[in-house]
Formats: structure tokens, C-alpha cells, sequence
């Protein structure tokens, strides 16, 4: 059965940095691409970017592009989406999900929370 | 990018009834490249339909997807209860992809 398991809520200040995971299994992780998708409270979904493990290639949304990171470590079959300096607007839901296109599996989410 | 405009924002209806969502994009999705997912309250989505028209594993036949070039729809002919949810189309014909902003379809 393929699982994607994400790392627990955060709650973070402005300007701290900050590494989200997500854990794949029940599959072959090197060979399929992970995306990252935010939802913002209340809101819809947004396209943020995706990591084909075996070799690293990333892809980015223009919206997203050096505003976050997406990496990935096949070894341990976990991919990451992190931020060196967040926002108040960072604040929502992230999740990942396996595609390069549609995305069939997902992750149960990680909630980000960025407060003074 | 392309934008996708999802329609309506909200579609009420009954049990039973026939709901039709419409998913209009601003320049035409290559090769349809557009899928579906169903959202409900404190879940992530699920996939429902991709390709614009096959549907994923587990999905039930009441759920179709239909459409080309700019226009598609999801059609699911007859509600059942676990069908009230929030729809997004998502297209991936052309980087970045992107999703539409959701179509609610609540209880009547």
C-alpha cells in the first residue's frame, strides 16, 4: 500500500526557518515524482512544485520559486519543503502527494503555523 | 500560466440529483490533462478523474469527467451523501501546473 507520511504541525515565528517531511512507502520513492500543494485557511489548493528523487531534478511554481526549497533524500525515502525566513503568510496547510502530474497519493497534511 | 475558473462557486442540491461542474480554462489543456479531486472538511483530496476522463482506482462510476481544449466537466449523476464535498480540476498540460479554485457542492 503506498503511504505518504508528513512530519506534525509546527508553530514558528516570523523569520525562523523551517523543514516540513514527508515519508513515502509501499512503492519504489526514487522513481516517482513528489509534488507539495498549499492550502490556506479557508482556501483552495496551490501548485507549489515537484521533486523527482532519483535525481534530484525540481520543478517550481513562478509563485513559489525562491520562496521555498524542495529536496528530497531517496535513501531514506523522504522528500522536504522548507523555508530559511517565514512569513505570517506562510500560514496554512501543506501537503505532499505522489505524481509528476496528477497527483494519486497524498499525505495527511502539516499544518504550519507562523504567529508573533 | 494557465488560470483555470471553476463554476459555480456553490451548486445546491439533493441527495439523488444530478450535479454538473464546469471547469474553464484560459488557453487550451494539451492532450486533456486535467483531473479531478474531491475535498471534504479536514481530509486531504483525493483523485477522482484524470486524463479529463478516466476515472482513478476506487472511484465509483457515478463520478464522470468529460471535456477538451478549454472546457471540462465533472458529472456525478446521482448524489450520494458522502458526495458533499469541495471539486477541484487541476491541469497538467502545461508548467506550472495549476488548480482551479474549488466548487462547493453542498446539501439543499
Amino acid at each position: 500500500e503506498v503511504q505518504l507520511v508528513q512530519s506534525g504541525a509546527e508553530v514558528k515565528k516570523p523569520g525562523e526557518s523551517l523543514k516540513i517531511s514527508c515519508k513515502g512507502s509501499g512503492y519504489s520513492f526514487s522513481t516517482y515524482w513528489i509534488g507539495w500543494v498549499r492550502q490556506m485557511p479557508g482556501k483552495g489548493l496551490e501548485w507549489m512544485g515537484i521533486i523527482y528523487p532519483s535525481d534530484s531534478d525540481t520543478r517550481y511554481s513562478p509563485s513559489f520559486q525562491g520562496q521555498v526549497t524542495i529536496s528530497a533524500d531517496k535513501s531514506i525515502s523522504t522528500a522536504y519543503l522548507q523555508w530559511s525566513s517565514l512569513k505570517a503568510s506562510d500560514t496554512a496547510m501543506y501537503y505532499c502527494a505522489r505524481g509528476g502530474s496528477y497527483f494519486q497519493h497524498w499525505g495527511q497534511g502539516t499544518l504550519v503555523t507562523v504567529s508573533s | 500560466e494557465i488560470v483555470l475558473t471553476q463554476s459555480p462557486g456553490t451548486l445546491s442540491l439533493s441527495p439523488g440529483e444530478r450535479a454538473t461542474l464546469s471547469c474553464r480554462a484560459s488557453q487550451s489543456v494539451s492532450s486533456r490533462y486535467l483531473a479531478w479531486y474531491q475535498q471534504k472538511p479536514g481530509q486531504a483530496p483525493r483523485l477522482l478523474i484524470y486524463g479529463a476522463s478516466s476515472r482513478a482506482t476506487g472511484i465509483p462510476d457515478r463520478f464522470s469527467g468529460s471535456g477538451s481544449g478549454t472546457d471540462f466537466t465533472l458529472t456525478i449523476s446521482r448524489l450520494e451523501p458522502e458526495d458533499f464535498a469541495v471539486y477541484y480540476c487541476q491541469q497538467y498540460g502545461s508548467s506550472p501546473w495549476t488548480f482551479g479554485q474549488g466548487t462547493k457542492v453542498e446539501i439543499k
